[in-house]
């Protein structure tokens, strides 16, 4: 049971926007640390998406943009493309134990129609 | 070029040690948070151990106590002493650098590596 609470799957046709949500608690996105997203391409490795809640690294297209507000996140991708078919991670960080703690969502599963 | 190459998975029994290895080139372990993150298979990620650059060590509780995080600052190499292994720790091991800033409750993973995979079985 993942600490940020992702929809498992979603789906959208080529050239549609999706959104991925991303639902914290008070101990982690309400208690403002910050969100970042990573794509996880078939049989590969995490890549960094989305940080600081809503900057692009360099080479990330502007299709991809990331928000927060209050307890929860989102990642919006317009303009699908079939190669953005991929596994989606959220990421921040959790106060609630004693040491640090960095946490993920359970990851969502986008499919291109 | 920035590159994290992970070695070291493999079969082991239960109850059994494994150490992963992670060469760092491009920048300089010691000077970064490092961390190590896995995925069982068909799961999501899950943080598993962070070395600060000033030495510092922590771990997630589904390890503390069995696993041990190091470097080897001559090699620029990141380590992960693997104890008592039980069949859930089963997963691709990745090594990733954390981002730098003056609050580490901030810091995401700006860098990974492709991973190693330890299978736990008998």
């Amino acid at each position: 049971q993942s600490v940020l609470t992702q929809p498992p799957s979603v789906s959208g046709a080529p050239g549609q926007r999706v959104t991925i949500s991303c639902t914290g608690s008070s101990s982690n996105i309400g208690a403002g640390y910050d969100v970042h997203w990573y794509q996880q391409l078939p049989g590969t490795a995490p890549k960094l998406l989305i940080y600081g809640n809503s900057n692009r690294p360099s080479g990330v297209p502007d299709r991809f943009s990331g928000s927060k507000s209050g307890t929860s996140a989102s990642l919006a991708i317009t303009g699908l493309q079939a190669e953005d078919e991929a596994d989606y991670y959220c990421q921040s960080y959790d106060s609630s134990l004693s040491g640090p703690n960095w946490v993920f969502g359970g990851g969502t599963k986008l499919t291109v129609l | 070029e920035v590159q994290l190459v992970e070695s070291g998975g493999g079969l082991v029994q239960p109850g059994g040690s494994l150490r992963l290895s992670c060469a760092a080139s491009g920048f300089t372990v010691s000077s970064n948070y490092m961390s190590w993150v896995r995925q069982a298979p068909g799961k999501g990620l899950e943080w598993v151990s962070v070395i600060y650059s000033g030495g510092s060590t922590y771990y997630a509780d589904s390890v503390k106590g069995r696993f041990t995080i190091s470097r080897d600052n001559s090699k620029n190499t990141l380590y992960l002493q693997m104890n008592s292994l039980r069949a859930e720790d089963t997963a691709v091991y990745y090594c990733a650098r954390f981002s730098s800033g003056p609050y580490y409750y901030y810091y995401y993973m700006d860098v990974w590596g492709k991973g190693t995979t330890v299978t736990v079985s008998s």
